[in-house]
């Protein structure tokens, strides 16, 4: 199975805008999922497919790819938004799916 | 209203055996290819099998390949994990996960709260 890498840690200014990235081989095939997990909560999907948001999502998530790179990001980050993302995919072969080591975002 | 409860957690020896499930409910459990997902204490998330709507498709971590078996019921709109042979790195947050494309596309839409499964002599 491929992986999916992320950096561990990203931070941002209340209101302005953060790109969190995830890089794999699989994602030259599949679009990336993005999940939202705060501490002592399950992961919530926050974007999938090429842009899609979940209903109750907010529209300053949005997700785009090029290449072997997936982003997610966030306009006018918000206190709340201060949480663990994850990047996954299926896999290569199509047979696994591979989650990225996760990016602690703080809104400063 | 969708909802996964998953149970079935607890502390078990290492070489021991437990049986996760997660009951389904709020949607045509049927209809949808599930999935089991680890974390860790502290770290991130790890997939550990998958299996689709009418269980053709069964997939496995390499971490669990062997040990573990996944398995559901439709008709009991349940979802089951059977852990065998435990080792104390399979110490983690189980969740099951619903995946929401046909395709299996690993868009995992709704989550249960997760049970914890503690390895430990």
């Amino acid at each position: 199975s491929s992986e999916l890498t992320q950096d561990p840690a990203v931070s941002v200014a209340l209101g302005q805008t953060v790109r969190i990235t995830c890089q794999g081989d699989s994602l030259r095939s599949y679009y990336a999922s993005w999940y939202q997990q705060k501490p002592g909560q399950a992961p919530v999907l926050v974007i999938y497919g090429k842009n899609n948001r979940p209903s109750g999502i907010p529209d300053r998530f949005s997700g785009s790819s090029s290449g072997n790179t997936a982003s997610l990001t966030i306009t006018g980050a918000q206190a709340e938004d201060e949480a663990d993302y994850y990047c996954n995919s299926r896999d290569s072969s199509g047979n696994y799916v591979v989650f990225g080591g996760g990016t602690k975002l703080t809104v400063l | 209203e969708v909802q996964l409860v998953e149970s079935g957690g607890g502390l078990v020896k290492p070489g021991g055996s437990l049986r996760l499930s997660c009951a389904a409910s709020g949607f045509t459990f049927s209809s949808y290819s599930m999935n089991w997902v680890r974390q860790a204490p502290g770290k991130g998330l790890e997939w550990v099998s998958s299996i689709s709507s009418s269980s053709s498709y069964i997939y496995y971590a390499d971490s669990v390949k062997g040990r573990f078996t996944i398995s559901r019921d439709n008709a009991k709109n349940s979802l089951y994990l059977q852990m065998n042979s435990l080792r104390a790195e399979d110490t983690a947050v189980y969740y099951c996960a619903r995946d929401m494309t046909p395709q299996q596309l690993a868009d995992f839409d709704y989550w249960g709260q997760g049970t914890l499964v503690t390895v430990s002599s």
